[in-house]
């Protein structure tokens, strides 16, 4: 059974910095993984998508990554703002379009 | 372009009554989602629709729940009777098609059942 992870469940930061969000999934067998963010009370905004070919994917201030043999992915979000705040959730695609989320990283910028 | 619609938003409703949230996918994808969200369990996948044809119920939790998908731009969640223990976000999600396309969310609908 698939299981994703991520760590730390929560994190605070003051502006401008750089951070990392992790994420981890037990069965390397994946079609792509897909990072969300999760606004307080609101749907989920797909940030980037990463097949399972792919190293990394970009845009704007963030990048994420994908190592498949270690089950692991990041997401890099440079010169943090307080906009940035929400959570964060990646989830792994294990076939036939079936989504399985980590319980995401709820990340706070501090002005 | 709208994105995924679902009403409604909100829902409160007593234990034993029946509840019908509503989705409306964005138009020409051809995959439709079901999710639920709790504190406890996090996002789980219920049921999906490919062509309006449900595809993968195993995520559906109980014979209580039942989905349609009647039409490419309407689908249906039913919970006949609702329990306290069904209270969570439940999302809808569409989807062009195919293992390498993204999952565009709705806004959710918070259900309460008391």
């Amino acid at each position: 059974k698939q299981e994703v992870t991520q760590i730390p469940a929560a994190l605070s930061v003051p502006e401008g910095e750089n951070l990392v969000l992790n994420c981890s999934f037990t069965d390397s067998a994946i079609y792509n993984l897909q990072w969300f963010r999760q606004d307080p009370g609101k749907g989920l905004t797909s940030l980037l998508l990463i097949q399972s070919s792919q190293r990394e994917q970009t845009s704007g201030r963030l990048n994420a990554s994908l190592d498949k043999s270690s089950g692991r992915s990041t997401l890099y979000i440079a010169a943090s703002q307080p906009g940035d705040s929400a959570t964060y959730l990646c989830a792994v695609n294990k076939g036939a379009q079936k989504l399985v989320f980590g319980q995401g990283t709820r990340l706070t910028i501090n002005p | 372009d709208a994105g995924v619609i679902q009403s409604p938003r909100h829902e409160v409703t007593e234990m034993g009554q029946e509840v019908t949230l509503r989705c409306k996918p964005i138009s020409g994808h051809d995959y439709l989602f079901w999710y639920r969200q709790t504190m406890m369990r996090g996002l789980e996948l219920l049921i999906y629709f490919n062509n309006n044809v449900p595809i993968d119920d195993s995520g559906m939790p109980e014979d209580r729940f039942s989905a349609k998908m009647p039409n490419a731009s309407f689908s249906t969640l039913k919970i006949q009777p609702s329990e306290p223990r069904d209270s969570a976000v439940y999302f809808c999600a569409s989807s062009p098609g195919g293992q390498g396309y993204e999952q565009y969310f709705g806004p959710g609908t918070r259900l309460t059942v008391t």
